[in-house]
């Protein structure tokens, strides 16, 4: 089954105390790309990757790091994680063509 | 990509047709019209696409206007199951990845 697959879907932590959320996809897609949604602002890119070692920023890229070593995984880490980047946070693969983006379940974010 | 405009929200009942318009007034010849939907807060979920023509899969057609300036999805037998955010989004396939979410249509469907 086609599927991107995030980890965790939920995480409370402490400001300052690094963080990796995981994502990985299964289709041999070359796009990968992070999104937060927070209320009334709707979905917001942060990073994006275009393949292996290709990655690049997105709307809101500040406070967030990714790598690409590997086609199917697409880490986003937080080094020193604030209370603003509590989220609900999207990643998403998608082929070369872009005829459609697939979206893991999410990961919801808390920092106290 | 274009600017999307949609309705906040809009309401069905259920086993009829759910018409959900989008404008897109700016759009380029080459950006294509996706649809996606959120339900509650999982993923998006894509639902249809398309460039001039109109589509059709299992899910939804899509009616695109000849000036290619506004489209409509259509779910021709809305069920409970669909209420959820729409979201109408203009993108150039073959370059990076970057969907622009609008906040969409919130389609409420019920009895």
């Amino acid at each position: 089954e086609a599927q991107v697959t995030q980890n965790p879907r939920y995480l409370i932590t402490v400001t300052g105390k690094k963080l990796t959320v995981t994502c990985s996809q299964n289709m041999n897609h070359e796009y990968m790309s992070w999104y937060r949604q927070d209320p009334g602002l709707g979905l917001r890119q942060i990073y994006y990757s275009m393949n292996v070692e290709v990655t690049d920023k997105g709307d809101v890229p500040e406070g967030y790091k990714v790598s690409r070593k590997e086609k199917r995984n697409f880490p986003l880490i937080l080094e020193s994680p604030s209370p603003n980047q509590t989220s609900l946070y999207f990643c998403a693969s998608s082929g070369r063509m872009n005829t459609e983006a697939f979206f893991g379940q999410g990961t919801r974010l808390t920092v106290v | 990509d274009a600017k999307t405009t949609q309705p906040p929200s809009m309401d069905c009942a259920e086993g009829r047709a759910a018409n959900l318009p989008c404008n897109h007034s700016t759009i380029s010849g080459n950006e294509y019209v996706y649809w996606y939907r959120q339900i509650h807060s999982q993923g998006p979920q894509y639902i249809i696409h398309g460039l001039k023509n109109n589509e059709t899969n299992e899910m939804a057609s899509l009616i695109i206007t000849e000036d290619r300036k506004s489209s409509t999805l259509i779910l021709p037998h809305a069920t409970l199951r669909d209420t959820a955010v729409y979201y109408c989004i203009t993108f150039r396939t073959g370059t990076a990845s970057k969907l622009t979410f609008g906040t969409g249509t919130r389609l409420q469907v019920t009895l």
